[in-house]
């Protein structure tokens, strides 16, 4: 089935210890987002990428960074993990023809110890 | 600026009740209005959409919304809860050339046997 995966689903990491999460779609779509949800809040837009064009969301910390380098995959870097970065992140994607259904992965939820 | 505005944090209801969440939208043209579905450690899913066809929309599982403009509102409604459906609920409005999406706050939906 065409889906949208996340690796790993459970993350550690220690206070300032880079951290890459990982995120791959089988649906060929043009969109990726990035998504943050701290515990018992809303999902946040950190940014997306259409195509290979970037696109940072005013309020995203500078700690955060992205890269695709094809359209199947999709990281989210933090540099300097702090403690309240621990969340649940999400990725979804997104086709440009038709629907604008955003397809969202199961998560990584990052623990900073 | 496009925002929607869940009025209730936590619903609480009987087995075999009606459902209603509430949502208001804030939107300065016809927006376009999701809801989705998040069970505990599990990925956000689609209950249903609107994007200015039919304003009763039908979604999966009996879920149902209506969208009215003269009142701003896109409530959730479903005629007899299941235990199944305890979970967070989120609407969410589209936004931005790349179909940003902001999330309201979240309804927490508890099922009472």
């Amino acid at each position: 089935d065409a889906m949208v995966i996340q690796n790993p689903r459970y993350q550690v990491t220690q206070f300032g210890k880079p951290v890459t999460l990982s995120c791959s779609q089988t649906l060929n779509h043009n969109v990726m987002y990035w998504y943050q949800q701290k515990s018992s809040q809303a999902p946040k837009l950190l940014f997306h990428y259409y195509d290979k064009d970037f696109n940072n969301e005013a309020d995203t910390p500078d700690n955060f960074q992205s890269r695709r380098p094809n359209t199947s995959f999709c990281f989210l870097d933090i540099r300097s993990p702090g403690l309240g970065d621990a969340a649940m992140y999400l990725c979804a994607t997104r086709g440009t023809s038709g629907s604008n259904e955003q397809f969202f992965g199961p998560g990584t939820r990052l623990t900073v110890l | 600026a496009q925002s929607v505005t869940q009025l209730d944090s936590h619903v609480s209801v009987s087995e075999g009740t009606p459902v209603l969440l509430r949502c208001n939208y804030s939107s300065s043209y016809s927006p376009s209005l999701f809801w989705y579905v998040q069970h505990p450690n599990k990925g956000l899913q689609l209950l249903l959409k609107y994007t200015s066809a039919a304003t009763l929309v039908k979604g999966i599982n009996g879920f149902e919304a209506e969208f009215k403009k003269s009142e701003t509102s896109f409530h959730l409604t479903k005629p007899s809860a299941h235990m199944s459906d305890a979970a967070e609920y989120f609407c969410v409005v589209m936004r931005g050339s790349a179909r940003q999406l902001t999330f309201g706050s979240g309804t927490q939906l508890t099922v009472l046997p």
